[in-house]
């Protein structure tokens, strides 16, 4: 069973300019949910999508956002970058079925804003 | 709302020492609890979890940690340090099914030769 696919690995943007990473969940998960991790903040929630529906948002501003196709596989843009939005950026999934609650999480996107 | 406090940004511990990484939650109701490992240029992999039942969990690895909920805290203990544990740990609590996951900010864990 394949795991959590997110691309591209690594990214280089200019501050400015806009991004978008994509996440593949594990086949069957519905829900997806997407962090931001850096040295100082730790990782932080940005937020989850559960059929195609934006089910929970943490504290982030609006330049970042998501969506969620049919087939489950989620989209994460973040535009007018500033140099603190360098992070790895992990998505998770989950089937949010029952008390099966673990999240399976991607190697994530590096993004780098210089 | 819940939050999550892991005491120890660095933990080092000499190979074949106890591992003890402690975690503490807030949560208004009954939580879900995690523990996390991250290994370099990796993403996070759980180790175990707590949902209901026995407050005694056992995770992989040789790892475990104890739900005491008088306490509010979800430890995790290892009895014998290797050195492929090096990594950095999250704790993360959820307060049900339906709600999002909190990390702690981490615990780097350095072994020792």
């Amino acid at each position: 069973k394949a795991g959590v696919t997110q691309t591209p690995r690594y990214l280089i943007k200019t501050r400015g300019q806009q991004v978008t990473l994509s996440c593949s969940p594990i086949s069957g998960h519905r829900s997806v949910s997407w962090y931001q991790q850096t040295p100082g903040q730790g990782l932080q929630f940005l937020f989850e999508y559960f059929s195609e529906t934006q089910r929970n948002k943490g504290n982030f501003p609006g330049r970042f956002s998501g969506r969620q196709f049919s087939n489950s596989r989620s989209e994460m843009n973040v535009s007018t970058l500033e140099l603190g939005d360098s992070a790895l950026y992990l998505c998770a999934s989950s089937t949010k079925q029952g008390l099966n609650t673990e999240a399976f999480f991607g190697q994530g996107t590096r993004l780098t804003v210089v | 709302a819940q939050s999550v406090t892991q005491l120890g940004s660095h933990v080092s511990v000499s190979e074949g020492a106890l591992v003890l990484l402690r975690c503490n939650y807030s949560s208004s109701v009954p939580p879900y609890l995690f523990w996390y490992v991250q290994y370099p240029n990796q993403g996070l992999q759980l180790l175990l979890k707590y949902t209901t039942g026995a407050t005694l969990v056992k995770g992989i690895n040789g790892f475990e940690a104890e739900f005491k909920k008088s306490e509010t805290s979800f430890h995790l203990t290892k009895p014998s340090a290797h050195m492929s544990d090096a990594a950095e740990y999250f704790c993360a609590v959820s307060q049900n099914r339906d709600d999002k996951i909190i990390f702690g900010k981490g615990t780097r864990l350095h072994i020792l030769p």
